[in-house]
């Protein structure tokens, strides 16, 4: 199993730029994860699945979007990019929300 | 609201000397709590969980973690540190919160630091 992986690795955006961040699982995992992380801030959800064609606003949705259109995909979506969105971003899975949650190995993203 | 405090933003100990990291929550029900340690520039990977069952939890590479729901504790603890466990800590509570959806809720981190 490859278990959760996200690309890219890195990338630099110009501000007011769109990209996609790509999160796979091979798990057969319902529930996905994007969060955010800042340094010396923690974790902080981003948007989550419970199963594909179902997604939700976590703590700091603004400036984001998602969609599930398998239950392996869940791709996060930056739209008109701000410096404000530097950050790592990491993608996660669990077989159900009260369980463990696997990452992914991250994306470093900087506007600029 | 439910939330988590991890109580040192930073711990330094020697190789050898136990480890200890402190994590308390605020809920009003019966939480799953986890430990996850991040290596500089890595992913989250999961120590260990707490789900109800025993009290005293066992996790990867010797740590352990006993919940106390008297003093809405769950400490991280390691008898003995070493170099390679230099890394974030972040205790995680995850509460239902109805209809099928669950809260989860990440601590700040523990940067711990171990001096050879």
């Amino acid at each position: 199993n490859a278990g959760v992986t996200q690309t890219p690795k890195f990338r630099i955006l110009k501000i007011g730029q769109s990209m996609t961040l790509q999160c796979a699982q091979d798990m057969n995992h319902n529930y996905m994860y994007w969060y955010r992380q800042d340094p010396g801030m923690g974790l902080k959800l981003i948007y989550y699945s419970v199963g594909a064609g179902i997604t939700d606003k976590g703590e700091v949705p603004n400036g984001y979007n998602v969609s599930r259109s398998t239950t392996e995909d869940f791709p996060l979506r930056l739209e008109l990019a701000a410096p404000s969105q530097t950050s790592v971003y990491f993608c996660a899975s669990s077989r159900q929300g009260y369980y463990e949650q696997y990452f992914g190995p991250g994306t470093r993203l900087t506007v600029t | 609201a439910q939330s988590v405090t991890q109580l040192d933003s930073h711990v330094s100990v020697s190789e050898g000397t136990p480890v200890l990291l402190r994590c308390n929550y605020s809920s009003s029900y019966s939480p799953s709590l986890f430990w996850y340690v991040q290596h500089p520039n890595k992913g989250l990977q999961l120590l260990l969980k707490y789900t109800s069952a025993a009290t005293l939890v066992k996790g990867i590479n010797g740590f352990e973690a006993e919940f106390k729901k008297s003093e809405t504790s769950f400490h991280l603890t390691k008898p003995s540190a070493h170099m390679s466990d230099a890394a974030e800590y972040f205790c995680v509570v995850t509460l239902y919160s109805g209809a099928g959806s669950y809260q989860l809720t990440f601590g700040k981190g523990t940067k711990l630091s171990v001096i050879p």
